[in-house]
Parts: C-alpha cells; structure tokens; sequence
C-alpha cells in the first residue's frame, strides 16, 4: 500500500515565477492538507482540501491557491514567488470522519522549494 | 488563540535510557487529538503517537508513551530505552476541533552511543 506521495522532490525557481506541486494521498484517504515548512520552525498549516473544496485555510496569502481532483489527489499552486517562499512543502493525507473532522493526518516526503 | 509550546528546543539521552518531551497548548476546543511526530534528517514527518483529548487513558505504542493532563493542558512524551534511530525533530501537535494540525517549534533529540 503506497504512502503518501510527492513531486517534485526538489524545485528551483526564481523571484515572480509561478510553481506547482502535487500530492497523491494515501490509499483511503480523502482529504489533503498542506503545509509549510521554513528551515529551523514547525510546519504552518496552508490549507486543507475535501471534495474538491477547500475546507479551511491558514494565515497565507491568495498567491497560494490549490485543487483537489476527483481522484483526491492535489496541487499546490503558489504565484509571483517571493524569496520567502523558500521552504519545505509537506502535504498530508487523512480520512474524513463520520461525525466531522479529519482522523490521523499522514505525511508525504515534501517538496523542497528554494526561490533565488 | 490557539497556541502550542515546546520548551526544551534541544535534549540528549544516553542510549538504552529515557526521556521525557514536553509540550503544553492553550485552546478553548474540548473535543481534540494530539500527536507528537518526529522528523529525522531524512525530512519526512513520521507519527510517532496519537491522543484522544476525551480519552483519561494514556496512549502507549512499544517504546513511546504519553502523559496527558487535559486540564493543565499539558502532552509529554516518554521514550524508553532509547536507539540510535530515535535521534530526530520531535514535534508537538495537536488537532483542535480535529481539523488542522498546529505545531509547535520542535524539540531535537540527541542519542548519545
């Protein structure tokens, strides 16, 4: 049974590109979160996705945006990329509770974004 | 606000014995999980242990267990007899109201040989 998956590993953009990453979540799974990770901090919650709908959303800014396919996979898009933006992107996969909320949360590897 | 500290931002443990991880959190939610996770230099966030904020039973999985005190607000983590592949980032997070995870700053835990 396959993880959580990621791509690209590695990413290296400049200033005011545009960038996607994507998600494969677990087997099972419905609902995908994603999260950002600057060197040396605790991961920041970005976003979450269930049925093709964001569900909820982190203190980021609109240049990061996303989608949930019917497959359940998913893409984090960001634009007009800042220097900051510089981090590891970990996405997470869980399954949509009867009663409301998500259940354990499981993470891919990351994608690795250095903007220069 | 919801709000999760770590206060010990580096520990080391001799290997084969224990330590212990805190971690406190503010919330006003009562229904609510909590994890710890580590993440070793490899970068992938792996789960370590889960609490149900209803449940007084602390959780245990093998080496790893949890001392939960719901009303200090209160999450530690004990690691018994302590490996080499221990060593690695521990995060605290809960899940208020079961949604989104909040981390906090980390601990870096050191396995002395």
């Amino acid at each position: 049974d396959a993880g959580v998956t990621q791509s690209p590993t590695h990413l290296i953009k400049t200033r005011g590109q545009q960038v996607t990453l994507r998600c494969s979540p677990k087997s099972g799974h419905d609902t995908v979160s994603w999260y950002q990770q600057a060197l040396g901090q605790g991961p920041q919650f970005i976003f979450q996705y269930y049925e093709e709908e964001e569900r909820q959303r982190g203190n980021f800014p609109d240049r990061f945006s996303g989608h949930q396919f019917p497959n359940y996979s998913s893409e984090l898009n960001v634009n007009a990329l800042l220097l900051g933006d510089s981090a590891l992107y970990l996405c997470a996969s869980s399954e949509r509770k009867l009663a409301g909320g998500t259940d354990t949360q499981y993470f891919g590897p990351g994608t690795r974004l250095t903007v220069l | 606000a919801q709000t999760v500290t770590q206060s010990q931002p580096e520990m080391s443990v001799q290997e084969a014995e224990t330590v212990t991880l805190s971690c406190t959190y503010d919330t006003s939610e009562s229904d609510y999980y909590l994890f710890w996770y580590k993440q070793p230099p490899s970068r992938q966030m792996i789960l370590v242990i889960r609490q149900e904020a209803y449940k007084q039973q602390n959780a245990t999985e093998n080496r790893f267990s949890v001392n939960f005190q719901k009303a200090a607000k209160s999450f530690s983590l004990k690691i018994s007899d302590s490996q080499l592949g221990d060593a690695a980032m521990y995060f605290c997070a809960p899940s208020f109201g079961n949604e989104k995870l909040t981390f906090g700053t980390g601990t870096r835990l050191t396995i002395i040989p």
